[in-house]
This record gives structure tokens, sequence and C-alpha cells, in this order.
């Protein structure tokens, strides 16, 4: 199958690290993405990460894929209230025409 | 760089009637654009795959007859919602890929909010 899962809720205070999880069952996957989204808006990509890197930084953003357990996750340092929103794991077997497979998301909040 | 615009960004139509909602890349060609459509606090659900002079592909469980998807240009597509009903009252989110990409993300529009009395 081509299941993408995340958890649905993380709550964070303020200037924590924020860990967001994510599961995919594709072991072909080239590209593995991160997209934030803000109420009311579009899709906004964050960040993707190549299959064959452990590891992609970013700023505030660090992206870590385990290819053999099939987990990537994204941390952000430093949380700030503006990064309050849904973010959204998804993947790709192959470019070309293939939609990503995206997860449900999961719901960022950040408390003052 | 990797700009989507869609419009309008929100609509609000009598039952009956048919809505278009315009996609366009606004900086690069995309050869596939991506139709979704999102419930409130749900996840992207992607309705339909388009490729530039092409018939669009639909996911199984949508109408092709009721969401018609034209893909004339490689930087604009349109989704028209024909016959809307209170049901298709719903946030519809395009998206894009960039044909010269290697990576093959997608860019998303900031979508559009249908509302059908």
């Amino acid at each position: 199958g081509e299941d993408v899962e995340q958890s649905l809720f993380l709550s964070v205070r303020e200037g924590d690290s924020s860990v967001i999880n994510c599961t995919y069952t594709d072991s072909s996957s080239t590209y593995l993405y991160w997209y934030k989204q803000e109420p009311g808006a579009g899709l906004q990509l964050l960040t993707y990460i190549f299959s064959n890197m452990d590891m992609k930084q970013d700023q505030r953003l660090t992206v870590l894929l385990n290819k053999k357990d099939k987990h990537l996750s994204l941390r952000i340092a430093d949380t700030q209230t503006g990064d309050s929103a849904i973010y959204f794991c998804a993947e790709i077997r192959n470019s070309g025409n293939t939609p990503l497979v995206f997860g449900k998301g999961t719901r960022l909040s950040v408390i003052a | 760089g990797a700009v989507v615009s869609q419009h309008p960004s929100w609509v609000i139509c009598k039952s009956g009637t048919s809505v278009k909602i315009e996609c366009r890349s606004l900086d690069f060609q995309a050869t596939t654009m991506f139709w979704y459509r999102q419930f409130p606090k749900q996840s992207l659900m992607l309705m339909a795959t388009s490729n530039e002079g092409s018939k669009a592909t639909y996911e199984q469980g949508v109408e092709k007859d009721k969401f018609l998807i034209n893909h004339a240009s490689l930087t604009l597509s349109t989704l028209t919602v024909t016959s809307a009903h209170p049901e298709d009252s719903s946030f519809y989110i395009c998206s894009a890929r960039d044909r010269t990409s290697g990576s093959g993300e997608q860019f998303f529009g900031p979508g559009t909010r249908l509302t059908v009395l």
C-alpha cells in the first residue's frame, strides 16, 4: 500500500522544539516532503529530502529520514506561535504524472 | 519562484449554477496539475490529475461530468463545478508540478472556497 500516517495533534510551548513524525509504507519512494498549511490557505512546501539522504537541515527545520524503518520526522527548533499550522508529510514513488501521497496532517498548536 | 495562483479565492453561488475555478502557474510551466478538495479540519482529497492537452484522470468516486477539468496550456487548468449543490461546498485547491523539476514537488495555489446556497 501507499499509506502515509501521522499523528493528528501536537502541542508545544513557545521556544521549545517540535518534532512531527510520519511513517510511510512504499519503500520505493524517491522523495519525501513536508508541507505547511495555515488556516484558509493552500499548502506551502517547507522542505523535501531525497531518499538516499539521512538528514537535511534548513535554518530551524531539520528533516530526519530512516529509510529502513520508513520513518520521516520534521523538527522545528525554537518553535514560535507563527508555526501553528497543519503539517503534511508526503511521498512520491517517481516523478512525472504521479501525484504526491499525503498523510492526514498534524495540527501543531504552539502555546505562548 | 514557483508560484501558483487560483481565481477566484472565494465564491458564493446559488444551487444549480456552474462555477469555474482557474489555476495558473505564474513562473513555470506545468505539464501536470492536480485538483484537491478539502473539508474543514480534514485532509486533502485528490480529485483528479490533469495533463496538458489530454483528458484528466479522475479518482474513484469523483464524477467527471460534474467536475469538468480542462488543461488547455502549460500554465492554466480550470475546474468547473457544474450544477452545483450545497454538498459541493468545500475548499478546492489546485497544485502544479514544474516540468523541469527532478524532485517532483507540487506547488499549491491558495485555494478557492466555494459556498453553494
